[in-house]
């Protein structure tokens, strides 16, 4: 099988602006969540959606949201982007919620 | 604080050593994963242990969860330079996936 994809693999982008990161998960993966990671607050839970619904919310801003399709491809969204937002992004896949997670790559998000 | 507290922080020996990390909680879970990630990639799954006092192993990685569910250890024997990388115990919490901030591990030849 294929493993989870992330697109894309780096990104620069200026304060103010947003962003939209994507997911492709595990073929028949219905749970997709998204961390962020970074140096100083490691591994950190954003969101987590189960066919197309959300389904917990980490402890974020409300500039960061997400969806899921139908197809369970992902997508996050980080509007109004901070210099604190320059982090790792991934994404995980999972056969069933708060189950085994299947990592992605992850997108390295810089924010100048 | 974090919910899971994973010691040592760094740890940086010469191949064919022996060593252990510890993964401690005051909270119980039901389950407990450990990850290893390499610079530049995402974390992948070593192991899942579900019982306490269960001990599994993957060649020469040994994985044990506590009797209480509350803490869990990675034993690593005659280490190698590529188990050099960030080990991450998680567990589900109030609905969402914790992970501890990793032990950095590096393995010198």
């Amino acid at each position: 099988k294929a493993g989870v994809t992330q697109t894309p693999r780096y990104l620069i982008k200026t304060r103010g602006q947003q962003v939209t990161l994507s997911c492709s998960p595990i073929s028949g993966h219905r749970s997709v969540s998204w961390y962020q990671q970074t140096p100083g607050q490691g591994l950190q839970f954003l969101f987590e959606y189960f066919s197309e619904t959300q389904r917990n919310k980490g402890n974020f801003p409300g500039r960061f949201s997400g969806r899921q399709f139908s197809n369970s491809r992902s997508e996050m969204n980080v509007s109004t982007l901070e210099l604190g937002d320059s982090a790792l992004y991934l994404c995980a896949s999972s056969p069933r919620v708060q189950y085994e997670q299947y990592f992605g790559p992850g997108t390295r998000l810089t924010v100048t | 604080t974090q919910l899971l507290e994973q010691s040592p922080q760094f740890l940086s020996i010469q191949e064919g050593e022996n060593l252990t990390v510890y993964c401690n909680s005051s909270s119980v879970f039901s389950s407990l994963q450990w990850y290893r990630q390499e610079p530049g990639e995402g974390p992948v799954l070593l192991v899942t242990v579900v019982t306490g006092g269960e001990v599994k192993k993957l060649k020469r990685l040994t994985f044990q969860f506590g009797d209480a569910r509350k803490d869990s250890s990675l034993h690593i024997t005659a280490a190698q330079p590529g188990d050099t990388g960030l080990y991450l115990c998680a567990g589900e919490y109030n609905n969402d996936m914790r992970f501890g901030a990793g032990t950095r591990l590096t393995v010198k030849p």
